[in-house]
């Protein structure tokens, strides 16, 4: 079952504009999201998180918004650079639960 | 510090037949979880071992084996091999029962390809 959901499997944005990747969720005991990169060869590596108490959280270049009412997420990345080209994925845990679950990914193509 | 390490990068199996995948968990973590990736998905959660003991599990039926050792190394076994168990394996370590916001960080290492036949 799809709990996790990325619609988009690729985005390409031009550098130094605003990557926007986005994730919506249909389990309401979701209560901590995370957003972690891939790079091929390699396993993912995390990026930023955000509890459900919280609508945004920021780091650098990156931030993240939870809208609960909507089961969305969203990531920014601004501003975008070539280095930020990887698969994105989203993820989710639950309240009690030791199970992350995962979108299957959106692949950012920075271009120079 | 070392970080996750997985063994083999890759290897090829035929239908039928059984494998074991190996983790080494980064230097003082106590808690490995394993997933699998299939093309095109993300990945999907197998089973957590806490401290030598299993701590949950996904939806996978029990040819899908696991054991954590005293160092917290672990490996993952598959039995009667299916051509749909072919796959990116993740192992990930974390200090702690990763899990919501325990802010038990889960370190992912570099996966295992493996290719059923």
């Amino acid at each position: 079952d799809q709990q996790v959901k990325q619609n988009s499997p690729s985005l390409s944005v031009q550098e130094g504009r605003i990557s926007i990747l986005n994730c919506d969720y249909t389990n309401s005991m979701f209560d901590y999201f995370l957003w972690y990169k891939k790079y091929p060869a390699e396993g993912p590596t995390f990026l930023i998180s955000i509890s459900s108490i919280k609508d945004k959280n920021e780091d650098g270049r990156f931030t993240v918004f939870l809208n609960k009412s909507a089961k969305h997420l969203s990531l920014h990345i601004v501003p975008s650079q070539p280095g930020d080209s990887a698969v994105y994925f989203c993820a989710a845990w639950g309240h009690n639960n030791n199970d992350m679950r995962f979108g299957a990914g959106t692949r950012l193509t920075v271009k120079p | 510090e070392t970080g996750v390490t997985q063994s083999p990068t890759h290897l090829i199996k035929t239908r039928g037949q059984q494998v074991t995948l190996r983790c080494s968990s980064q230097s003082g973590h106590n808690t490995v979880s394993w997933y699998q990736q299939a093309l095109g998905q993300g990945p999907q959660f197998i089973f957590q071992y806490y401290r030598e003991e299993e701590n949950g599990r996904g939806n996978f039926p029990p040819r899908f084996s696991g054991l954590q050792f005293p160092n917290y190394s672990s490996e993952l076994n598959v039995n009667a091999l299916e051509l749909d168990d072919s796959a990116l394996y993740l192992c990930a370590s974390s200090s702690g029962l990763a899990g919501g916001s325990s802010g038990n960080e889960q370190f992912f290492g570099p996966g295992t390809r493996l290719t059923v036949l």
